[in-house]
């Protein structure tokens, strides 16, 4: 079946360091991916997407890049602040089901 | 739109208490879903809807019912409440016209069985 493997966190980093949240994907046919976010104490919420091989996704300075050829949509931000503090989940679906599937998700902490 | 809501925010039950949680969407949305989420254990699908009198059972579906009476509603019961029930509980919703799926949620309902 499909599934979904990003970096075990928490990732800790400086106010203004790059960031950078691997994903990768087994998936049938060809999904949707996406990144969601969940702030402290609220549900999750997409951040970015992205619907087809080389596609790129992007918002609130964060991009991820839909790569077919390695399998990947790895998230991206280069310079962080203290309010993206939060937990990041790449996710996948289609490809003949209505069932998202995610991945267990990236603690982000980020210090002044 | 309100999207996705959510009743009770928080709750606490003794054990082997029922209660119900309650999820609405208004966006017409055919696909909704319930979820847990533990710490360390990411996300959990427990059941999930693809239209009116439609369910079936997710990934942790023991302990818990649902029905699809309405479009707009997927409650969620607690039929003997047991600690291991702790938890929080997301609703989620997605449009199902197009292939994309992107999922909606609520804002989550707290609960500690004691």
């Amino acid at each position: 079946g499909d599934s979904v493997t990003q970096m075990e966190g928490p990732v800790t980093l400086s106010e203004e360091a790059f960031l950078t949240i691997n994903c990768t994907y087994t998936a049938t046919g060809y999904p949707s991916l996406f990144w969601y976010v969940q702030y402290p104490g609220e549900g999750l919420q997409l951040l970015l997407k992205a619907t087809k091989a080389d596609d790129k996704g992007s918002n609130k300075g964060f991009e991820a890049t839909y790569r077919k050829e390695t399998t990947s949509f790895h998230l991206e931000k280069g310079s962080v602040q203290v309010s993206d503090s939060a937990v990041y989940f790449c996710a996948l679906s289609g490809g003949g089901s209505y069932i998202p599937t995610f991945g267990r998700g990236t603690s982000l902490i980020v210090h002044p | 739109n309100a999207g996705v809501t959510q009743t009770p925010k928080f709750q606490v039950l003794k054990t082997g208490q029922s209660m119900t949680l309650q999820c609405a969407q208004d966006m017409n949305h055919e696909y909704m879903s319930w979820y847990r989420q533990d710490p360390g254990m990411g996300l959990r699908l427990i059941h999930y809807s693809v239209g009116a009198g439609i369910t079936d059972q997710g990934e942790v579906p023991n302990g818990y019912n649902v029905s699809r009476s309405t479009t707009e509603d997927f409650p969620l019961r607690l039929l003997s409440a047991a600690p291991s029930q702790t938890s929080v509980y997301f609703c989620a919703s997605s449009d199902t016209i197009n292939t994309i799926y992107e999922q909606y949620f609520g804002p989550g309902t707290r609960l500690t069985v004691t």
